[in-house]
């Protein structure tokens, strides 16, 4: 069974913290991604990475940043966390040239 | 024009309808098709994934696919409270990079028991 794990459910932080989201899953796959959810705005995509440390900015990858230095795990980096970067974010891997994606169980983080 | 659109809802159906949740899209080379199905404040679930025109069905679930009409349904028969949720639609065209698809926003579905 397909498998994507993240690393917290809830997070709160204050604005200027350093944030790390961890998402890892267990197929295999070589395709990870993170996107944020936002009433209004659906799914939005920050970064992919195509293999272990590839990787390409999405739609908003502007006060983000990533790193994959294993093939099974995928992290999310606020540099500075602010509170327009409250929301949902989701993980989520595909294998090599297949297109369906999977999706963790969301983090959703409010910064204050 | 958006790429895809999506109606956001809500609906409501009583228990035991049949729902039909649509998406229309603007991309002639999108090929794969996706729903995924979301319970609120959790991570979307893939439902469903077709490949060009036609139909597919698992279970109570069929997906439908227009490619002339830009045009795809899901259809839920004899619903159940259980199917409660936001649907999403999602797509992306074949061949370059497999990485992105284009979603819709979502649909929110409620069903009363």
């Amino acid at each position: 069974d397909v498998k994507v794990t993240q690393s917290s459910r809830y997070l709160v932080k204050r604005t200027g913290e350093k944030v790390f989201l961890e998402c890892v899953q267990d197929m295999d796959h070589e395709n990870m991604f993170w996107y944020r959810q936002d009433p209004g705005l659906g799914l939005r995509l920050i970064y992919f990475s195509y293999d272990v440390k590839m990787k390409e900015k999405g739609d908003i990858p502007e006060g983000y940043s990533v790193s994959r230095e294993k093939k099974e795990r995928f992290s999310l980096i606020l540099e500075s966390a602010s509170t327009n970067q409250t929301s949902m974010y989701l993980c989520a891997s595909n294998r090599d040239r297949g297109y369906e994606q999977y999706f963790g169980p969301g983090t959703r983080l409010t910064v204050t | 024009q958006k790429e895809v659109e999506q109606d956001p809802g809500p609906l409501s159906v009583p228990e035991g309808a049949i729902v039909s949740l649509n998406c229309t899209y603007s991309n002639s080379a999108f090929q794969y098709f996706m729903w995924y199905r979301q319970y609120s404040r959790k991570g979307p679930e893939l439902l469903m994934y077709t490949y060009s025109s036609g139909n597919k069905e698992d279970g109570r679930f069929t997906a439908q696919v227009d490619k002339s009409s830009k045009y795809i349904s899901l259809f839920i028969r004899d619903s159940q409270p259980s199917d409660s949720a936001t649907y999403l639609c999602a797509m992306t065209r074949s061949g370059g990079s497999n990485y992105k698809l284009t979603f819709g926003k979502g649909t929110l579905l409620t069903v009363n028991p």
